[in-house]
């Protein structure tokens, strides 16, 4: 148990709906990552947050949207939704180590399958 | 956009040989190196963090080495066994809160 929680774990939706996928990272860390991993593909990088501010960004689409809240847990918003946008959704987090050094070693949670049908 | 590139993409070996697989990235984009190793049906679990050239790093009959002058790392699994098999992937860190680029991964298949 990696201390990442993601809900839900499963989502069926249809085309054209909006969902929020939430993740909470582990205790004391402050940046979150998401992840796509779409059927036979690899990790794909959508965006980070760190301590509540956008770090940095990937191939998130115009469509998906994220945040990051006070008590550090995110969620990501994905709307007008398409077939090709089912897939696993991962969320990660890491921490700063003692001392002020960070490698970014993260920490993922067990994911959300997101099933549009 | 950081080019990491994992070598194999997919291999398959006989339980107790062992092997290797290789991570190269840019070498002048270098703060660390991470490895992951990632069972089908769960999420990738952290191997190991590697910040300096030369480093080896090791965990049980798994280990991994570095080269950021060259920029590549090996990760070797020494008499490999069935629960051995996972895609392992390697990912680059870049600089700090920056953006951690990950490879596409080697899905390393053990046959009893």
């Amino acid at each position: 148990d990696s201390g990442v929680t993601q809900t839900p774990k499963h989502l069926i939706t249809a085309t054209g709906q909006r969902v929020t996928l939430r993740c909470s990272p582990r205790s004391g860390d402050l940046s979150v990552y998401w992840y796509q991993q779409s059927l036979d593909q690899g990790l794909q990088f959508l965006i980070q947050y760190y301590n509540g501010e956008e770090r940095a960004k990937g191939n998130i689409l115009e469509r998906f949207s994220a945040q990051q809240f006070p008590d550090l847990h995110s969620e990501l918003n994905l709307s007008s939704l398409e077939l090709g946008d089912s897939a696993l959704y991962f969320c990660a987090s890491s921490s700063r180590l003692a001392g002020g050094i960070s490698y970014n070693e993260q920490f993922f949670g067990p994911g959300t399958r997101l099933t549009v049908l | 956009i950081l080019n990491v590139e994992q070598s194999p993409q997919s291999l398959h070996v006989q339980e107790g040989d062992s092997t290797n697989f290789t991570c190269s990235f840019p070498s002048s984009n270098f703060y660390a190196l991470h490895w992951y190793r990632w069972e089908t049906a769960k999420s990738p679990e952290a191997l190991f963090v590697m910040t300096l050239n030369g480093d080896e790093k090791k965990k049980g009959r798994i280990s991994a080495t570095l080269n950021t002058k060259e920029g590549y790392s090996y990760l070797y699994i020494k008499g490999s066994q069935p629960e051995d098999s996972a895609t392992y992937l390697c990912a680059l860190n870049s600089g700090g809160y920056q953006k951690v680029t990950f490879g596409t991964g080697t899905k390393l298949q053990v046959i009893p």
